[in-house]
């Protein structure tokens, strides 16, 4: 069973990046397109991107391209997101999944809060 | 792209009643649509996956159908811990979550 382990909270100044983790096992990363999903306090999920770490070929949504990057390590099995230029905007939880099958978000991570604020 | 219009946003339910809840596509999009569940400080939880296939380890009580571009979950003599918010989610170009539904089983 493959499990998603995500990084830390991190609070963060507007202006600034902040790269979130996301640690895969169970199972070999190249297996699985990884997703990140945004979710704002209170509110419904948002889809950023997707990366197949097999050759790093990405896909954004429209709204995000220029607000995220997604990067892989085979290596360590392990999914990146960073986000640039942070507002409050930024501020919110955002998951890892990967997706086994094509277009389903079969496994999760946990999370991870980010809060920006000065 | 793709919308999807998620209905109702809330509702409550018995534990005798057949819960039903629809998302519409602005397109056809080819039964690439899942549904998740995703209760308080939870991450979201796959259910239904191609309208209509049920997840590994998901109740039967759950399913999925399609009439035309709207799909609808339905639960089936819910439980209390059914309670949750649901969401759907296509994948037929790009990704695109429904608004979501809020779900309280008496």
């Amino acid at each position: 069973e493959v499990q998603l382990q995500q990084s830390g909270a991190e609070l963060v100044r507007p202006g600034t990046s902040v790269k979130l983790s996301c640690k895969v096992s169970g199972d070999t990363i190249t297996a699985y397109y990884m997703h990140f999903v945004k979710q704002r306090p209170g509110q419904g999920l948002e889809w950023i991107g997707r990366i197949d770490p097999e050759d790093d070929s990405t896909k954004y949504a429209e709204k995000f391209k220029n607000k995220a990057t997604l990067t892989a390590d085979t290596s360590s099995n392990t999914a990146y997101l960073k986000l640039s230029s942070l507002t409050s905007e930024d501020t919110a939880t955002y998951f890892c999944t990967t997706s086994g099958y094509p277009g389903v978000m079969d496994a999760w991570g946990q999370g991870a809060s980010v809060t920006v604020s000065s | 792209d793709i919308q999807m219009t998620q209905s109702p946003a809330s509702l409550s339910a018995s534990l005798e009643e057949i819960v039903t809840i629809t998302c519409k596509a602005s397109q056809g999009i080819d039964d690439y649509l899942s549904w998740y569940q995703q209760k308080p400080g939870k991450s979201p939880q796959l259910l239904i996956y191609d309208a209509t296939s049920l997840a590994d380890g998901v109740p039967s009580r759950f399913s999925g159908s399609r009439s035309g571009t709207q799909y609808s979950l339905k639960i089936s003599r819910p439980q209390v811990d059914d309670s949750g918010i649901y969401y759907c989610l296509q994948s037929y170009s790009t990704f695109t979550f429904g608004s979501g539904t809020k779900l309280e089983i008496k």
